[in-house]
């Protein structure tokens, strides 16, 4: 298997519910990202992982809790979510950019569409 | 604050051509790109300015002008599969991607 995979595609869960979400990259990056994406609004950067190591954490709910085992493979575990945490979330992977300086786009999983009953 | 500012949707024909516009205000700049995403679908790149200019890449060409804080997205002979949003996103100081809230592009027959 190729690319950026996530699992599962679509999860429907309730406020008291645990849950994970996994992403998995094929492609030799070091970089990896969650983002949250709702309807007409900018994707919402989560957290940031360069070389396993997290660099970002832009104001997110504790909710919300990143893992990073190794380069290839991010979760995000979710409990006591709320309803407008319904959206679709991505997972996306790169080659490290502010250590290299160079340009290197990021490469998005299909995502997975959550919904909070 | 930082900003990326493009049009919430476009109606174009078959076989026309489309220019989606979008201007930012970033801390920093460190690069712009563009990336298309189709309903359901990842985002997938197409293009990345650093330099002023036009960039072109078969159907597709990007235009940036860093002094006006402006970018452009050209497509042309559009065909049905460009039905997409065409999203602008900018890489500010400390290397991170802000993104627009992304251009749905309509194609008619």
């Amino acid at each position: 298997e190729t690319g950026v995979t996530q699992t599962p595609r679509h999860l429907v869960m309730g406020m008291t519910n645990k849950k994970s979400l996994k992403c998995e990259q094929h492609l030799g990056h070091n970089a990896m990202y969650w983002y949250k994406q709702s309807a007409k609004k900018p994707l919402e950067l989560m957290f940031v992982y360069n070389f396993k190591e997290q660099t970002e954490n832009n104001s997110v709910p504790s909710r919300f809790s990143p893992e990073c085992p190794n380069s290839s493979h991010l979760f995000l575990h979710l409990h006591t979510l709320q309803p407008e945490d319904s959206a679709l979330y991505l997972c996306a992977s790169s080659q490290d950019e502010a250590s290299s300086g160079g340009f290197h786009e990021q490469y998005f999983g299909p995502g997975t569409r959550l919904t909070v009953t | 604050g930082q900003n990326i500012d493009q049009p919430t949707e476009m109606t174009a024909t078959e076989g026309a051509i489309v220019q989606i516009n979008c201007t930012y205000q970033t801390s920093g700049f460190n690069g712009l790109f563009w990336y298309q995403q189709h309903a359901g679908e990842a985002p997938t790149f197409l293009s990345y300015n650093v330099l002023d200019g036009l960039e072109e890449k078969g159907r597709f060409s990007s235009f940036l002008s860093r002094s006006k804080g402006y970018s452009y997205l050209l497509l042309k002979e559009l065909q049905m599969k460009d039905s997409a949003s065409y999203l602008c996103a900018v890489r500010d100081s400390n290397y991170q991607l802000i993104w627009g809230a992304g251009t749905k592009l309509i194609i008619k027959p």
